[in-house]
């Protein structure tokens, strides 16, 4: 079964700090892979979609970008944070242009 | 861009009871719709969808209904349990789109009361 992870669990980081955040998927190849940031009782927001190694799609201009340097691994990178970086960011992974599992989540709180 | 909404922020229903909570969506185009669940603190878990060819499926007590011509969604939890306390999610999504994402509404917080 396919299995995704995404690391650390929580991240206190100051403002102007860099980020990077990981995540790797188990059990399947060349997935398609998702950032998604969602604020505090609130919905999801896409952020960036990858359909294979070194393929990003920007949904949105942020201060915030994305890596695939392998198959099953995407990262999310920062240069330096902003307060408004803060909230839960989710990867998550889907085949066949359909259902999209997600990963546990990051929290993310910049200070 | 077109989203997705739910009607209600917050339902509390009594164990036992059945819930319903519903989705409007907007887009059209949209053939592809799933129903999340979301725990405190963890990412979305996904539930059931359905395909815009059908409109109802049934799960292990969960039945997502479509409506096309309304452009409505819903998704009922029978004999609901503590367990089902969470907030839920419709997506949507047309497939004419590509590899982007869902479209994702608020969410709606389902409380049990004992």
């Amino acid at each position: 079964s396919q299995t995704i992870h995404q690391w650390p669990a929580t991240l206190v980081q100051p403002v102007g700090s860099p980020l990077s955040l990981e995540c790797t998927v188990e059990g399947t190849s060349n997935p398609n892979l998702y950032w998604y940031r969602q604020a505090a009782g609130r919905g999801l927001q896409l952020l960036f979609y990858s359909v294979g190694i070194g393929q990003i799609s920007s949904e949105v201009p942020q201060n915030l970008s994305a890596s695939r340097p392998q198959d099953r691994q995407f990262i999310l990178s920062s240069k330096k944070l902003l307060l408004s970086d803060s909230g839960f960011y989710l990867c998550a992974w889907s085949h066949h242009l359909r259902t999209q599992y997600f990963g546990p989540g990051t929290r993310l709180l910049v200070l | 861009g077109e989203s997705v909404g739910l009607h209600l922020p917050t339902l509390s229903v009594q164990e036992g009871d059945n819930s319903i909570i519903n989705c409007a969506y907007s887009n059209s185009a949209s053939d592809y719709f799933i129903w999340y669940k979301q725990e405190s603190g963890k990412g979305p878990q996904f539930i059931i969808d359905i395909r815009s060819n059908m409109d109802k499926r049934q799960g292990q007590r969960v039945t997502v209904l479509l409506n096309k011509t309304v452009k409505h969604l819903s998704l009922q939890i029978a004999a609901t349990q503590p367990g089902d306390s969470a907030v839920y999610f419709c997506a949507e999504k047309w497939s004419g789109g590509g590899a982007d994402g869902l479209t994702f509404g608020k969410g709606t917080h389902l409380i049990i009361q004992p």
